[in-house]
């Protein structure tokens, strides 16, 4: 079945540090991809997606791009904040389900000191 | 900004008592889910549900677990008999038609001792 891997964390930098955290898939369709971000006591929150091979998703400085060929999302921000501390999930949607499921990933806490 | 609302934020329950954990979608939203996630381990999905049906269900959604829409509003995940493996974060979560963003609760913390 499908599946969604990430890096384990937790993840600590420094403020303005570059970040990027590792996402892989398996999926045997064409999935749609996104990243999720939960900030401490909130929901999962959308950051971005991308719907098809090549798509790069991109807010708030995040941005990840959909590689068909290395099946993999990983999102990167080139200059973090103390405010960007939270979990990012890496998920997908299967077409086979009408998109209606999200398949995630373990989640990876970013840990951002001043 | 309207949100998805989840109640109560903790619940702490014993083996093999019943438990609803409650959801408020966003009001003009009408497809509605449900995840959970173990501490320690991916998000899962479990449910989701549209027009008053069950349009989707994994394996972990087995028979102790039912949904409802009771009124126009609420969108409830009932737990017939818990065991302590149901112990888990619970998510909510609505879309407006499930091609678009699913918009995620806070989550219900729920502990069965």
């Amino acid at each position: 079945g499908d599946s969604v891997t990430q890096m384990e964390g937790p993840v600590t930098l420094s403020e303005e540090a570059f970040l990027t955290i590792n996402c892989t898939y398996t999926a045997t369709g064409y999935p749609s991809l996104f990243w999720y971000v939960q900030y401490p006591g909130e929901g999962l929150q959308l950051l971005l997606k991308a719907t098809k091979a090549d798509d790069k998703g991109s807010n708030k400085g995040f941005e990840a791009t959909y590689r068909k060929e290395t099946t993999s999302f990983h999102l990167e921000k080139g200059s973090v904040q103390v405010s960007d501390s939270a979990v990012y999930f890496c998920a997908l949607s299967d077409p086979r389900s009408g998109y209606s499921t999200l398949t995630f990933g373990k989640g990876t806490m970013l840990l951002v000191s001043p | 900004e309207p949100e998805v609302t989840q109640t109560p934020s903790h619940q702490v329950t014993q083996m093999g008592q019943e438990v609803i954990l409650r959801c408020v979608p966003i009001s003009n939203h009408l497809y509605f889910y449900w995840y959970r996630q173990i501490l320690g381990q991916k998000v899962e999905f479990l449910v989701s549900f549209y027009n008053n049906e069950i349009s989707e269900k994994s394996e972990i959604f087995d028979d102790q677990f039912s949904v409802e829409r009771p009124d126009g509003s609420n969108f409830t995940l009932k737990i017939r008999s818990t065991k302590l493996e149901d112990s888990a974060m619970y998510f909510c979560a609505s879309s407006a038609d499930p091609l678009e963003t699913q918009y995620f609760g806070p989550g219900t913390r729920l502990l069965v001792l």
